[in-house]
Parts: C-alpha cells; structure tokens; sequence
C-alpha cells in the first residue's frame, strides 16, 4: 500500500519560515492536499491539488510537489499556527484516500 | 451554512455492532460523494471508507473491509457506516467528510462534521 511519510515535529520561531515534508513514491504524479488540525477540532484544508489555497486561508500558506517530495511551506509563522498537518493523496492503485503521518509544528 | 453532524458513537464490547450517522445541511447532498475518517485517540488521521454520489462506488480501507458497510439515503441528506465486528483497535473519533468537487477520488475533503467517539471495550 502506498505510504506518505512526515517528520514527526517541526519547530519554528515566529515570523519565520516552517517546511513540512510528506515523501511518497512518485508523489509528483498525484494531487496532494493539506490538512491543519488544531486540538480539539476537526481538520481544516489549508492547500489542495499541490499548491492552492481554499478561501479564507492566508497566502502564508503554500504548497509545492515534485519527485518524491511534496512540501507545505508556512511563511511568516504565528503562534495560531501551532497544530498537527497532515497530507492526503488518492492512491489509485488501491482505490483508497492515503493520510501522512502527521507532523506536529511548534513555535516557538 | 455548510454542515455535518455526526452521531451514533459510544461504548460498546468487542465483536459487537454500532451505527455511525452523518446528517448533511447546506449543499446538495447527493451531488457529492461523502468519506468517513477516523483518528484513534493521540493517533493520526485513517481514511476509513467512502462512498460515490449514487452509491455506484463504494470503498474501504483494508483495516475495515468485510466489517464496515458504508452507506446513504440521499433523500434524507445521511450517510451512514455500519460497524460490525468491532476491535479494540476501531477505537477512534469517527469524522465524515465532504469532497471538495464531489468526486469519488482525487478531491480534497473541504468540510469535516466534529466527530462521533467509538470506544470499543469490555
């Protein structure tokens, strides 16, 4: 079965830059989504389809995906960022939604 | 307003049954496929099952297939999951979850219900 692998934390001080990086096999050929989940609350989509943002979510977030690597990047970072992250993929192969291990980012 | 709300959960013993809800408000309920996702407490999130706008397409994650039967009444706006052979392990808050374009595959889940809890224990 496909596998999306993240780090397990990331801390940054505020106003600088987080990355999150979700690796899967050939994870460029497949439509990536980003999920914010503070505790407590449901998930929220902050970037799908790789790189665009929902309405109501800040430009400070955005996504890339190319090779093996699809990374959510947070700019100018503040203290409500701090949540869990999660990736998705479709996984064709199998007919099945993947989610990512899950990232936990802390500012600092 | 865009909803999902969730129901059905609780405490119930291993190898018994339970029927998870999702009541749907503010769209066009059966112009979308719906998913059900689960995180078991401390853990990451699990896509669990999802099912097609006309129920034309079903699926299920390998940890439920052959237990979990998913399904909807879109005359009443619902989408359902029956559990049956519960494990210690099905432990989890259960979300349903709307796709972003309505598609079975591919699309982002842009509304997320609050969740029903499913402990499963004797």
């Amino acid at each position: 079965s496909y596998v999306l692998t993240q780090p397990p934390s990331v801390s940054v001080a505020p106003g600088q830059t987080a990355r999150i990086t979700c690796g899967g096999n050939n994870i460029g050929s497949k439509s990536v989504h980003w999920y914010q989940q503070k505790p407590g609350q449901a998930p929220v989509l902050v970037v799908y389809d790789d790189s665009d943002r929902p309405s109501g979510i800040p430009e400070r977030f955005s996504g890339s995906n190319s090779g093996n690597t699809a990374t959510l990047t947070i700019s100018r970072v503040e203290a409500g960022d701090e949540a869990d992250y999660y990736c998705q993929v479709w996984d064709s192969s199998s007919d099945h939604y993947v989610f990512g291990t899950g990232t936990k980012v802390t500012v600092l | 307003e865009v909803q999902l709300v969730e129901s059905g959960g609780g405490l119930v013993q291993p190898g018994r049954s339970l029927r998870l809800s999702c009541a749907a408000s503010g769209f066009t309920f059966d112009d979308y496929a719906m998913h059900w996702v689960r995180q078991a407490p401390g853990k990451g999130l699990e896509w669990v099952s999802g099912i097609s706008w006309n129920s034309g397409s079903i699926g299920y994650a390998d940890s439920v297939k052959g237990r979990f039967t998913i399904s909807r009444d879109n005359a009443k706006n619902s989408l359902y999951l029956q559990m049956n052979s519960l494990r210690a392990e099905d432990t989890a808050l259960y979300y349903c979850a709307k796709p972003q374009a309505g598609g079975w595959s591919i699309d982002a889940f842009d509304i997320w219900g609050q969740g029903t809890m499913v402990t499963v224990s004797s």
